[in-house]
């Protein structure tokens, strides 16, 4: 089996920053996503890539970038983080249409 | 793009029986549609899902129905147990072969010894 890790964990910002967030997976799967997640809601796609170097719009691409440096890696920055945002951004993973998800990022906002 | 609308949005049962959460979909087209169990401060993990292939699959105590004639598809926990308390999520393929996937709102299942 493989495994997705996200770095980091948790991460607080301030109105205004610029915020990156890691993710990398281990299960040589070619598409990998970026997903919001409010509390207590669904999942909104953000960006994803069918493979390294490609990006594809999501829903909610507005105020992030991403970028996906390998096969296995793929970043997200948020431009210019919102006053009292507060999210968990889900990185996940497919080979086909089975999708595997990280731990998460838990943004905070200052 | 591809609508999922699930519901319901909160669903609070007795140890011991069943709970049901239904999703819907717009895209006839759509063939493969998972479900994920969310515990509180984890990551959603793919607990079931079914092909359109099928119209009833079962894996222990879960069960996931598929009515592709009226575009809905339905999770059933028997005997459910307090473990069994989570965030459910439907979801259904967005596009074809896009590999994307439309996710529903979420059902809150809250399991009361």
């Amino acid at each position: 089996g493989g495994i997705i890790t996200q770095t980091p964990k948790f991460l607080i910002g301030q109105e205004g920053q610029k915020l990156t967030l890691k993710c990398q997976q281990n299960f040589n799967h070619d598409t990998m996503y970026w997903y919001r997640q409010d509390s207590g809601k669904g999942l909104r796609l953000i960006y994803y890539s069918i493979t390294e170097n490609d990006l594809q719009k999501g829903d909610l691409s507005e105020g992030y970038d991403a970028s996906r440096e390998k096969k296995s890696s793929f970043s997200l920055t948020v431009t210019s983080a919102q006053k009292n945002e507060m999210a968990v951004f889900l990185c996940a993973s497919s080979w086909g249409i089975e999708q595997y998800f990280g731990p998460g990022t838990r943004l905070t906002v200052l | 793009g591809e609508q999922v609308e699930q519901l319901p949005s909160i669903l609070r049962v007795q140890e011991g029986s069943s709970a049901s959460i239904n999703c819907s979909y717009e895209d006839s087209a759509s063939n493969y549609f998972p479900w994920y169990k969310q515990e509180p401060g984890e990551n959603p993990k793919l607990i079931i899902d079914i092909r359109s292939n099928m119209e009833r699959k079962q894996i222990q105590e879960l069960i996931v129905l598929l009515d592709k004639k009226a575009k809905r598809f339905s999770l059933h926990i028997t005997d459910t147990q307090p473990g069994d308390s989570a965030m459910y999520f439907c979801a259904a393929p967005t596009g074809a072969n896009t590999g994307k996937l439309t996710f529903g709102h979420g059902t809150i299942l809250r399991v009361h010894p």
